[in-house]
């Protein structure tokens, strides 16, 4: 399958910075990247639908100017938690997929990210 | 009613039993579904896209049965590295929507 990649895997900071999450699709192009968030012994919940030179679409009660997405290019979505707190400490993934008729999705390994 | 329902789980059994897992969804515009299979703390991963005839990957059997929004997941001789949780994924326009997912124990 495709390779999708994540960097930082993990993270841990202070409460009140700035985070900023990389997803890169290495072997194909993406106009579509998602990003999740999974609470622990949670299932994945679709945070926004980023979209390569547009704005991004945020899923209904997902602050858009505390998680900023930008898409700047057909490989490369940015996730930055703006301002984290102990809440935001969560695991975040990406997902890209070749334009296909099935729309496969895979996935990138994952941001654990802890706000102390 | 929730987009994307699994069994509840968790399912614990022995080494080489066969054992089944159903996810139905709400949206009969759906276009593609997926089983997908996640270790504790990584990523999902594909276990299957999920076919309207069926089909089948070794000890994998994936069935979809459109007219009752259902779809099913089959594993036969489970094996002990079989253990993980899965998740029913359901394609909406291009949006991925999750299963709670089922979480799987097979023991020796």
């Amino acid at each position: 399958g495709a390779v999708v990649s994540q960097h930082p895997s993990w993270v841990i900071c202070k409460s009140g910075t700035s985070v900023k999450i990389e997803c890169r699709s290495l072997d194909f192009q993406a106009t579509t990247m998602f990003w999740y968030r999974q609470f622990p012994k949670q299932s994945l919940m679709l945070m926004a639908t980023s979209n390569e030179g547009s704005k991004a679409t945020y899923e209904q009660g997902v602050e858009k100017d505390k998680f900023l997405i930008n898409h700047a290019s057909l490989t490369l979505s940015t996730l930055t938690v703006t301002s984290a707190h102990p809440e935001d400490s969560s695991f975040y993934i990406c997902s890209a997929g070749e334009t296909s008729a099935y729309n496969e999705q895979f996935f990138g390994p994952g941001t654990r990210l802890t706000v102390l | 009613r929730k987009e994307v329902e699994q069994d509840p789980g968790p399912f614990n059994v022995p080494e080489g039993a066969t054992v089944a897992f159903n996810c139905t969804y709400s949206n009969s515009a759906s276009q593609s579904f997926f089983w997908y299979r996640q270790d504790c703390r990584k990523e999902p991963k594909l276990l299957m896209s999920v076919y309207s005839s069926g089909n089948e990957d070794g000890r994998f059997t994936a069935q979809l049965n459109r007219a009752s929004q259902y779809i099913s997941l089959l594993i036969r001789d489970s094996k002990l590295s079989d253990s993980a949780t899965y998740l029913c994924v359901v394609n909406d326009n291009n949006d991925m929507r999750f299963g709670a997912g089922t979480r799987l124990t097979v023991k020796p």
